[in-house]
This record gives C-alpha cells, sequence and structure tokens, in this order.
C-alpha cells in the first residue's frame, strides 16, 4: 500500500531532551516536506527536499532541522525542544521533485508532539 | 504572496443537507486547487483537485470547480452523512511558489447529525 508514515504518532517529553519524528515513503517520490498544524495558524511548511541531500527551509523553520540522506526519508529533529514546539506535526510526498509546485502531497497520520 | 481564505466555522448540518463550504484564493500565475480532508484523530486525506480553470474535481459525492474569474474553489455536496463530519482544508499550490509549498486555508470544521 503506497503511504506516508511517521513515528512516533504520540510524544510527550520536556523542555530541552533531543528529539527525532521519522518519515518514510514507499512511493518513490522525490519531494517531501514537513508541515506544523496549531488552531488559529492552520498548516506551516517546516523545511522540504526537493530530492537526496537537497533541502531547504519553509515559513517556520526555527528550532527544527532535517536531513535527507535517503530517498524514502525525511526525519525532523529537534536539538532542544521549546513548549512553543508543541504541536501537530505533518510529512508529505509527491512524486516531482523540481517544480513540485501544483503537484499533489500524500500526508502521513501525523505526529502530536507535547513538549512540558 | 499566495493566500488562501476559507469560510469559518464549524459548520453544523442535519443528515442529508446541502453543504456548501466557499474558498478563495490570491495568487501569482495559475495554481492547482485542492480540498483536503481530516477526520478526527487522523492525518490529511486529498479530497480532491483541480489543475486549471473551468475543471470540476470530484470524488465521494463532493464536488468543486475552479473559477478563475472568481477565485474560488468552493466545496459542495448534495447530501450529507454523519460520516462526513471532519476539518475540511481548502488549499492551493503554484510553481510559482518557492519550495512547492501547499498553501492552506483555516479549515472548516463539519459536524452532521442525525
Amino acid at each position: 500500500e503506497a503511504q506516508v508514515t511517521q513515528n512516533p504518532r504520540y510524544l510527550i517529553t520536556v523542555t530541552g531532551k533531543k528529539l527525532t519524528v521519522t518519515c518514510s515513503q514507499n512511493m518513490n517520490h522525490e519531494y517531501m516536506s514537513w508541515y506544523r498544524q496549531d488552531p488559529g495558524l492552520g498548516l506551516r511548511q517546516i523545511y522540504y527536499s526537493m530530492n537526496v541531500e537537497v533541502t531547504d527551509k519553509g515559513d517556520v523553520p526555527e528550532g527544527y532541522k532535517v536531513s535527507r540522506k535517503e530517498k524514502r526519508n525525511f526525519p525532523l529533529i529537534l536539538e532542544s525542544p521549546s513548549p512553543n514546539q508543541t504541536s501537530l506535526y505533518f510529512c508529505a510526498s509527491s512524486s516531482r521533485g523540481y517544480r513540485a509546485g501544483g503537484d499533489t502531497q500524500y500526508f502521513g497520520p501525523g505526529t502530536r508532539l507535547t513538549v512540558l | 504572496g499566495d493566500s488562501v481564505t476559507q469560510m469559518e466555522g464549524p459548520v453544523t448540518l442535519s443528515e442529508e443537507a446541502f453543504l456548501t463550504i466557499n474558498c478563495t484564493y490570491t495568487a501569482t500565475g495559475y495554481p492547482s486547487l485542492f480540498w483536503y480532508v481530516q477526520y478526527p484523530g487522523e492525518g490529511l486525506q486529498l479530497l480532491l483537485k483541480a489543475t486549471k480553470a473551468d475543471d470540476k474535481g470530484s470524488n465521494k459525492g463532493f464536488e468543486a470547480t475552479y473559477r478563475k474569474e472568481t477565485t474560488s474553489f468552493h466545496l459542495e455536496k448534495g447530501s450529507v452523512q454523519v460520516s462526513d463530519s471532519a476539518v475540511y482544508f481548502c488549499a492551493l499550490s503554484s510553481l510559482y511558489n518557492q519550495g512547492g509549498k501547499l498553501i492552506f486555508g483555516q479549515g472548516t470544521e463539519l459536524s452532521v447529525k442525525p
């Protein structure tokens, strides 16, 4: 089954404790992206990747890191989480890399993160 | 910059009622338009899309027509069911958007009562 998977689905942590949220897709997609969803603010892009080893900042990259060493995986790293990073996080992928705009993005199930 | 505006919710309807969720957009060029749905506790699923003016996207009884002259992409369904209760997001994506990102509206929560 074609899908985007994320782990963990739920995470409660404390300020400053490094964490990684994994994202994997089995559709051989070139483009992957991370969004966060917050009440009243909708979904906002954190980082994106056009292809392996090609990543760039979205609208709200502060406090996050990403890497794209393999085509299928795109982990989101919070080196020193803070309470304002409490949010619902979604990973997404689409087939096109370069000029991905306009293409359909497929979303993972989401990771609900709470930072105390 | 590009933006999407949706009608605010929550919207509460009785089963079999007609649904309209308004969506208008501002964009450079000719974006693709999408409706995504988020059921309680789940991720976003693509409901339908349209890639050019006058295209009609449809799925599961939902429809939306890409109206360039009014910059709108309103979602409609003739007869809603309890199982349609969810949050609906209108979104756009354009070749002119840096990073190929989706730009979302705020979401409209729909509650359908038996």
